[in-house]
Parts: C-alpha cells; structure tokens; sequence
C-alpha cells in the first residue's frame, strides 16, 4: 500500500532563512511525487513534482525538492524564506504501477514564516 | 476555463438528513475524486473516477456515495449525514490515469453535522 509521512506537524522559519519541509514515502516500485500548497480556505494548488531524472525538482514561487531514493524522501526546500509562505504544505505520492491511479496525501505540515 | 468547482460552499445538516455536494470541470479531466480533510489528517479519498461510468473507493468511502454520467460531473452523496462526516470536502480532477499529471483542485465545502 501506498503512503505518505510529514513527521513535523509545524515548522517555524524566520524570514529571509532558508526552510524545509520534510516528506517520507512508500510505493511499490517507482514513485510519482508531489507538493502542494494551501493557503487559509483555500483549496489546494500544486508546486511541483518528481517523475524521473534529475534529483533535484524546481518549482513555482522559489520552491524546490530533494529527492532520495535511498532514503525514501522528497524533502520540500527554499534558500530564503518569506512572511507569504506561510501556509499548510501537502506531500503527495503514487505509485507508477498502481493501476488504481489513487494519489495519496500526507497529513500535512504547517509552515509559520516570522518576519 | 473555470477550472474545477464545486457547491455550495458551506453547509450545515442535521443528522440523518441527505445531500448532494456538487463537483464540475471543464477541462476535459479523465480522472476525478473527492477528499475529505480533517484536523490532523490531512485529506483522505474518499472515491475516485477513471472515466463516465466507472467509479471506485477510496480509503474513507463509508456513508458516501458517487455517480459520474458525464466526463464533467462528480457529485458526492451523503445518504444519512453523522456528526463524523463534519469536514471540509475538496473535488479534485486531472487530465489523464497514469502519467505524473498534477491534480486540479476545487475552492471546498465546509459541512457541519449536527
């Protein structure tokens, strides 16, 4: 079975500081990988993802992921923080053989950027 | 394009009572599903559409119920509502099944059971 762990419910990050948001996984075979941000009533708008190749993913608004298969993780990053990051970040992952195409979220991570 | 939508924004019931939360896109989408998000939880299936008339559970499907008559819609139904089913539930669609295409999510509708 496919899932997804956040391990930090929370990360707080003073502005201008570089973040991380952490995300483990598991699939059989291949991963598809995802971020998705959302800000306060808002619905969920993706960032970027992983399909194949290069380790390292850009993203939309500065944001960027690690991947590493090895260690099972697609950590979310940014160089320099800023106050309008501050939302709930979503980790999303599916298998590349799962013939049930399901796409499964993660519990979620807020980020707090203090200025 | 409108993109994904959904109604109504809110609403509240009274236990037992049924509705419909409605789910439409216009961008053509083979594949369509609904999540519910809770507190903690993050968003959890509930289910999914590979294509009209073809309909699958998720990982919460219990107490819900799906049609897809039309590539377009995806309507969500709660035939007895309980408390439990208080959440904010999201209709999300993408263009194909197995490719790496990113979901397109809707504003959410917040239900409150009471």
């Amino acid at each position: 079975a496919q899932s997804v762990a956040q391990p930090e419910d929370q990360v707080n990050v003073a502005e201008g500081n570089p973040l991380t948001v952490k995300c483990t996984y598991s699939v059989s075979g291949n991963p598809y990988l995802f971020w998705y941000v959302q800000y306060p009533n808002r619905g969920l708008q993706f960032l970027l993802k992983y399909i194949t190749g290069d380790n390292l993913v850009k993203g939309s608004y500065g944001f960027e992921a690690e991947f590493n298969k090895s260690q099972t993780s697609f950590h979310l990053k940014k160089p320099s923080a800023l106050v309008s990051d501050s939302a709930l970040y979503f980790c999303a992952v599916r298998g590349t053989m799962d013939s049930s195409y399901k796409l499964i979220f993660g519990s979620g991570t807020r980020l707090l950027v203090r200025p | 394009n409108a993109g994904v939508t959904q109604t109504p924004k809110f609403q509240v019931l009274k236990t037992g009572q049924s509705m419909t939360l409605q789910c439409a896109q216009d961008m053509n989408h083979e594949y369509m599903s609904w999540y519910r998000q809770d507190p903690g939880m993050g968003l959890r299936l509930i289910h999914y559409s590979v294509g009209a008339g073809i309909t699958d559970q998720g990982e919460v499907p219990n107490g819900y119920n799906v049609s897809r008559s039309t590539t377009e819609d995806f309507p969500l139904r709660l035939l007895s509502a309980a408390p439990s089913q208080t959440s904010v539930y999201f209709c999300a669609s993408r263009q194909g099944l197995a490719g790496a295409y990113e979901q397109y999510f809707g504003p959410g509708t917040r239900l409150t059971v009471t």
